[in-house]
Order: C-alpha cells, then sequence, then structure tokens
C-alpha cells in the first residue's frame, strides 16, 4: 500500500520474513546500480551495488537482482529483523558522468516483531 | 567517529535570508558532493568536488545556491535570499577517490526550513 503522509511506497513484514524491495530505473545506460539504506534523522547508507555486467550479487543477508531487458532492480533482505525498518533507495550511475548519481523515490519498509 | 559530520542539523530561516551550511567530509576523502533531500523523496544532486575543485555545478537550483571547498576538505554550502521551495534536507557525501564510482559515506543532512 501507499503512505498519504509520505507518499512513499510501502512495504509490511513480520520479523523472520523475507523483503523484496522493487526498483525501475530510467535510463537504460546506466551501467551502475546501488542499494541504500536510509533510517529516519540520517542520510543514506550504502547496502549493496551491482555492474550491469551481472544480474546477480549477493551479500550479508542481501541480495540484489539486475534486469536489463525489463530496467528493474530488487532487493531482496533475507530474515528481516526490526532493525531493517527504513526507507531503501535504489541509485542508478548514468554514462557520461561516473561520480553523479540518481535516485529512485525510495520504499519505506517496516518490520514488525 | 570518523563519519561525514554536518552542521547546523537543523536550520529554521525567515524567506529573504541567508543560510550557510558546513560539511566536514571524512579525513583524506578526495571527492566530496552536495545532495538536495525533499520531503519524502530520494536525494538529488546538486555538486561535486573533487579537492578544492568544483567540477560539477548542474544541479544547483539557481544562482542563489553557491559551494565552495577552498582548502579541499570542509566545504559549505550557501543559499542566498532563500525560499519556501529551498526548505529540504542537504545531505553531504564524501568518497575517497576522484572520479571513481567509489562508495559514498553520507552525512545525517542538515534540514533547512524555510518560513
Amino acid at each position: 500500500g501507499e503512505s498519504v503522509g509520505l507518499h512513499l511506497p510501502t512495504l509490511s513484514v513480520q520479523e523472520g520474513d523475507n523483503s523484496i524491495i522493487n526498483c525501475a530505473y530510467s535510463n537504460s545506460a546506466s551501467d551502475y546500480f546501488i542499494w541504500y539504506k536510509q533510517e529516519s534523522g540520517k542520510g543514506p547508507q550504502f547496502i549493496i551495488d551491482i555492474r550491469s555486467n551481472m544480474d546477480k550479487r549477493q551479500g550479508q543477508r542481501v541480495t540484489v537482482l539486475l534486469n536489463k531487458t525489463v530496467k528493474h532492480l530488487s532487493l531482496q533482505i533475507a530474515a528481516t529483523q526490526p532493525g531493517d525498518s527504513a526507507v531503501y533507495f535504489c541509485a542508478e550511475n548514468s554514462g557520461g558522468s561516473n561520480y553523479k548519481l540518481t535516485f529512485g523515490k525510495g520504499t519505506l519498509l517496516t518490520v514488525n516483531p | 567517529g570518523a563519519g561525514v559530520s554536518q552542521s547546523p542539523r537543523y536550520k529554521v530561516a525567515k524567506r529573504g535570508q541567508d543560510v550557510a551550511l558546513r560539511c566536514d567530509p571524512i579525513s583524506g576523502h578526495v571527492s566530496l558532493f552536495w545532495y538536495q533531500q525533499a520531503l519524502g523523496q530520494g536525494p538529488e544532486f546538486l555538486t561535486y568536488f573533487q579537492n578544492e575543485a568544483q567540477l560539477d555545478k548542474s544541479g544547483l537550483p539557481s544562482d542563489r545556491f553557491f559551494a565552495e571547498r577552498p582548502e579541499g576538505s570542509v566545504s559549505t554550502l550557501k543559499i542566498q535570499r532563500t525560499q519556501q521551495e529551498d526548505s529540504a534536507v542537504y545531505l553531504c557525501a564524501s568518497a575517497v577517490e576522484g572520479g571513481d564510482r567509489e562508495k559514498l559515506f553520507f552525512g545525517s543532512g542538515t534540514q533547512l526550513s524555510v518560513l
């Protein structure tokens, strides 16, 4: 569902469940993607990245999947914990610039104990 | 800790006032970025420094916005004649190397409210 106050897509899960957060990116020339976690009152925190020559990358409890055909990125969080509650942003690095990131709108993840 | 430090944490300004926002990057980090984050939105790029050189200021919304990093460490984002639409969180980020897709370390931001 959507949070009217924040206008953010929201995802609510039970503690211990797996979470999947989706992101559609806009620029087919983008070749580097990052997922960030942002807790209330803090700046974005790097979670995991992936380059366009890969379609899957795994970290600790997190997996990023990239589907270039449909310009879709997803973040999977295994065994979600209350500390995972935050807003999650995908960001893309477009061709022509190797430093400027374009962020998506974000998804609010709420983990219920 | 040794993270990116921003001050003030909160700033309330009357419309028309000038404000200055400070960023202390992680020591030794070459790259420094400013992003603007409106409520409920993702951060948007404002400007980029490599050491003291401002290499990209294409994201600055108007000529009322000015950023500097004179000695290649601390940076200041100045907004002149603030308007209500300037209300946002201003995030600073730094990275070790210049010109590469390094992991960015963000500060907690300065929340600017223009009344």
